[in-house]
């Protein structure tokens, strides 16, 4: 298997811009999570969804994220509209239930000029 | 909710030095432990993990950790590190019924490791 795949890798883009990361969790995986990471707040959990059902969304930061997962393959975040604070990088993660082990993505790093 | 503290937030260390960090986690019942690692500029991965059964759990790479229940912690340890143990090393906790099968992670330990 690929393993978690996202992109894209690194976006650059304006503040006001919508911006859209994408995530492929791995095949037979039922647990998709969203993380951010910057310097000052360290890893946090944005949001996860179980069989492509959000269960948690406390973590997101306000209205202008918002998370979607229309099938088992494939999981998007959307930042709308950008800002600068948004900068960081985001982390998708997948896990089968029964392994409590999850796999991580490369991350996408965002910045927002 | 399930919380998670890792008290030594920059570690730094000569090689062949010992090493132990520290994990400690709020919850009062059952839980899956685990240490992942970050080397720079790279993603999260799985160093060990604790289920149940034997609390000193061994992972990859020389590392090793030890679940104390009464204490709360999931230390890990490593008797010898290396240059290219460089990295952040986050401890994880996901409890197991009413925690929501999330994990929750702490803050990170920075680990350099000198020549």
């Amino acid at each position: 298997d690929a393993g978690v795949i996202q992109s894209p890798r690194h976006e650059v883009t304006e503040m006001g811009q919508e911006v859209t990361l994408r995530c492929k969790p791995i095949s037979g995986h039922d647990y998709l999570f969203w993380y951010r990471q910057t310097m000052m707040r360290g890893l946090e959990l944005l949001i996860y969804f179980n069989n492509n059902v959000p269960i948690d969304d406390s973590g997101m930061p306000e209205d202008r994220f918002s998370a979607k997962m229309p099938n088992a393959s494939f999981s998007t975040l959307k930042i709308q509209p950008s800002e600068p604070r948004d900068s960081a990088v985001y982390f998708c993660a997948s896990r089968w239930l029964y392994t409590g082990e999850l796999f991580f993505g490369e991350g996408s790093r965002l910045t927002v000029l | 909710a399930q919380s998670v503290s890792q008290h030594n937030h920059h570690v730094i260390l000569s090689e062949a030095a010992s090493l132990e960090l520290g994990c400690n986690y709020s919850y009062g019942g059952t839980v899956n432990l685990f240490w992942y690692v970050q080397y720079p500029g790279q993603h999260l991965q799985l160093l060990l993990k604790y289920f149940s059964g034997d609390p000193l759990v061994k992972g990859i790479k020389g590392f090793e950790a030890e679940f104390i229940k009464s204490k709360f912690s999931f230390n890990l340890r490593k008797p010898s590190v290396q240059w290219s143990d460089t990295a952040e090393y986050f401890c994880a906790v996901t409890a197991l019924r009413g925690g929501g099968n999330k994990l929750t992670f702490g803050t990170g330990t920075q680990l350099k490791v000198e020549l």
